[in-house]
């Protein structure tokens, strides 16, 4: 399965600034995805990354709040603009997992806003 | 709407065996998976049921009830190292949607 990596695994950001996430895949994938998990919870979608189109949002995210990027096969970017306390999560990124339909997560990046 | 729900806390003795249930209400359903997530790491795949029945892989078996919306993660012999949170997920086209997992303790 795919080796994913992201950077940073970890920042503590003062509010109202903007953090940018990366994500690199070892192999080449059409969907990437961005999920959300907020402290004792479980994993929101936010949003689905094709390569050459615009993401995908869930409800409750958009664009101006979580902008992506998927400049290419193996990288996304995704970026928490104007953070707030609430922001504080770990953002993991993913690809699909062989076939199935289920997920191969990287190792996430824990945010913490101040 | 989309449903997924789970007990939130377990605990167990090491060399029993657990169950942990999932129930599911889904627009559209291709899959139902299962992960491990250990404290402080990313969620790691356990199994998948597409078809009704019990699939069985080691000390993990997964079953799934389509009819009844039913899923269930069955780890025997446990060890101390399974304390960990266990998520139900289920596939909706290209989506996947999370449960609210459950966390699992294992006491010596």
């Amino acid at each position: 399965s795919a080796v994913i990596s992201q950077k940073p695994s970890r920042d503590i950001c003062q509010r109202g600034t903007s953090l940018t996430i990366q994500c690199q895949v070892d192999s080449q994938v059409t969907m990437m995805f961005w999920y959300r998990q907020q402290p004792g919870q479980s994993l929101t979608l936010i949003a689905t990354a094709n390569q050459g189109s615009e993401a995908t949002y869930e409800s409750g995210f958009v664009i101006d709040k979580f902008p992506i990027s998927r400049p290419n096969l193996t990288f996304s970017t995704l970026t928490v603009s104007n953070m707030s306390p609430e922001d504080s999560s770990i953002y993991l990124c993913s690809v699909e997992l062989g076939g199935l339909g289920g997920r191969n997560f990287g190792p996430g990046t824990r945010l913490t806003v101040t | 709407g989309q449903n997924i729900d789970q007990p939130t806390e377990m605990t167990a003795t090491e060399g029993a065996i657990v169950q942990i249930n999932c129930t599911y209400q889904t627009s559209g359903f291709n899959g139902l998976f299962w992960y491990q997530q250990h404290a402080g790491e990313a969620p790691t795949f356990l199994s998948y049921n597409v078809l009704d029945g019990l699939e069985e892989k080691g000390r993990f078996s997964s079953f799934l009830s389509r009819s009844k919306g039913y899923s269930y993660l069955l780890l025997k012999e446990l060890q101390m190292k399974d304390s960990a949170s266990y998520l139900c997920a289920v596939g909706n086209t290209d989506k996947l949607i999370f449960g609210t997992g459950t966390r699992l303790q294992v006491f010596p």
